[in-house]
């Protein structure tokens, strides 16, 4: 059974960078058939697209962000990563990565979720 | 980008009755539409895709449909298990720029 689970800090300092990192385990990172992904959602409960990345590197961000973020994967630890700069208090959340099963041709939804982690920056 | 507004913000239904999510997309989004159901305390659980696609596991009681920019999820008879919050998501472009809605909380009547 597939797991995703996020770790990292849960305190940034404002204007320094927030690093998270998603391990996949029961299934490969390297499968074609899935995008890698990472969600946030705000005190105030809304969910927004962060990015995201295939098991070759190729990456795609949401544009809002895309001036601050940078997403990797490692196929050898089966773990893919999220890396957002210069951080505010509006980027306090939870940050939750996921699976996209599909990608250019198909989208069968974001299937599998981590649990979760939050994310506080402070002054 | 595309906006989702969904309504209503809160809908209250009894136990058995039939509730009614609406999800308008503020442009063309064709059926490349998703739901999602959260409950307290849990990652969002993938309900269906391609705006009538019930996900894997997902029971014949919830279903979808509309396409363009307005689309509704209809649960037939709710039981206690579905009052969660729900969310709609479309997936239009390539590459993407994924956008959800607000949500709408299902709440006990």
């Amino acid at each position: 059974q597939l797991q995703l689970q996020e770790s990292g800090p849960g305190l940034v300092k404002s204007s320094e960078s927030l690093s998270l990192t998603c391990s996949v385990s029961g299934d490969s990172i390297s499968s074609s058939s899935y995008y890698w992904v990472w969600i946030r959602q705000s005190p105030g409960k809304n969910l927004e697209w962060i990015g995201s990345i295939y098991y070759s590197g190729s990456a795609f961000y949401n544009p809002s962000l895309k001036s601050r973020v940078t997403m990797s994967i490692d196929t050898s630890k089966n773990q893919f990563s999220l890396k957002l700069r210069s951080v505010t208090a509006a980027d306090t959340a939870l940050y939750y990565c996921a699976r996209l099963d599909g990608g250019l041709y198909y989208n069968y939804g974001l299937d599998v979720w981590g649990q979760g982690t939050t994310v506080t920056v402070s002054s | 980008e595309v906006v989702m507004t969904q309504s209503p913000a809160t809908l209250s239904v009894s136990p058995r009755e039939r509730a009614t999510l609406s999800c308008r997309a503020s442009q063309y989004v064709g059926s490349n539409l998703a739901w999602y159901q959260q409950k307290p305390g849990q990652a969002p659980k993938l309900l269906m895709y391609g705006a009538s696609t019930r996900a894997t596991g997902i029971p014949a009681r919830f279903s979808g449909s509309g396409s363009g920019t307005e689309f509704t999820l209809t649960i037939s008879s709710l039981r206690s298990e579905d009052f969660a919050v729900y969310y709609c998501q479309q997936y239009n472009n390539w590459p993407p720029a994924w956008t959800f809605g607000q949500g709408t909380l299902v709440e006990i009547k």
